[in-house]
């Protein structure tokens, strides 16, 4: 079975510019995460979806932070506009079972390297 | 904030050595996982522990956890130059679907 796909694995753009991250997760898995990992504040959970829909997005550092889930394949982190201090690797992660079920490891994709000159 | 915090932050070994990381957290949890994250790649899931567990074994890992200390240690045994990766213990949420991952522990392994 394919692992979660993200897309792209590097992006380079310019501050004030529109930066959308795409991933795609594990056919079947019922919850979605975005993580933003930086050497500083490590791994930090940005938001997580449930059933396609946002269950906590206290994470999300600001405005220009969105994220969508259309559908169980498909959710993409948008940041408009971006600014030299987002530079970070995204990861997104997916998982079938929620904390009742009390096992919920996490498949990760290989995240994309977010550099904002 | 971070909920599980590793330590040591750095380790360098030989190859065949034992490698031993630790990990304390804060609050009371339903279980807790230790995850690879290898140069340039994602985390990859390695073993979870329950909280109503004392150790468990995987292949040459073995996890031990203790409740009322508050910590759980990654036991590495006969390592390996591919061993060499970045680990990192979570703690579940109780309530959410949710993890906390500490800063992780950097392991290097030399031939």
């Amino acid at each position: 079975d394919a692992g979660v796909i993200q897309s792209p694995w590097h992006e380079v753009t310019e501050m004030g510019q529109e930066v959308t991250l795409r991933c795609k997760p594990i056919s079947g898995h019922d919850y979605l995460f975005w993580y933003r990992q930086t050497m500083m504040r490590g791994l930090e959970l940005l938001i997580y979806f449930n059933n396609n829909v946002p269950i906590d997005d206290s994470g999300m550092p600001e405005d220009r932070f969105s994220a969508k889930m259309p559908n169980a394949s498909f959710s993409t982190l948008k940041i408009q506009p971006s600014e030299p201090r987002d530079s970070a690797v995204y990861f997104c992660a997916s998982s079938k079972l929620g904390w009742q079920d009390g096992n919920q490891p996490q498949h990760f994709g290989d995240g994309t390297r977010l550099s904002i000159l | 904030s971070q909920q599980g915090e590793e330590d040591p932050q750095a380790l360098s070994i030989q190859e065949g050595e034992n490698a031993t990381m630790n990990c304390s957290y804060k609050t009371s949890i339903n279980n807790l996982q230790w995850y690879r994250q290898n140069s340039g790649r994602g985390l990859v899931h390695l073993i979870l522990i329950r909280s109503n567990e004392r150790e468990k074994h995987s292949g040459r890992l073995r996890v031990t956890l203790d409740t009322s200390k508050k910590s759980s240690s990654l036991l590495i045994t006969a390592s390996r130059a591919a061993d060499t990766a970045s680990y990192f213990c979570a703690t579940d949420n109780s309530g959410y679907s949710t993890l906390t991952f500490g800063k992780g522990t950097m392991l290097l392994v030399s031939p």
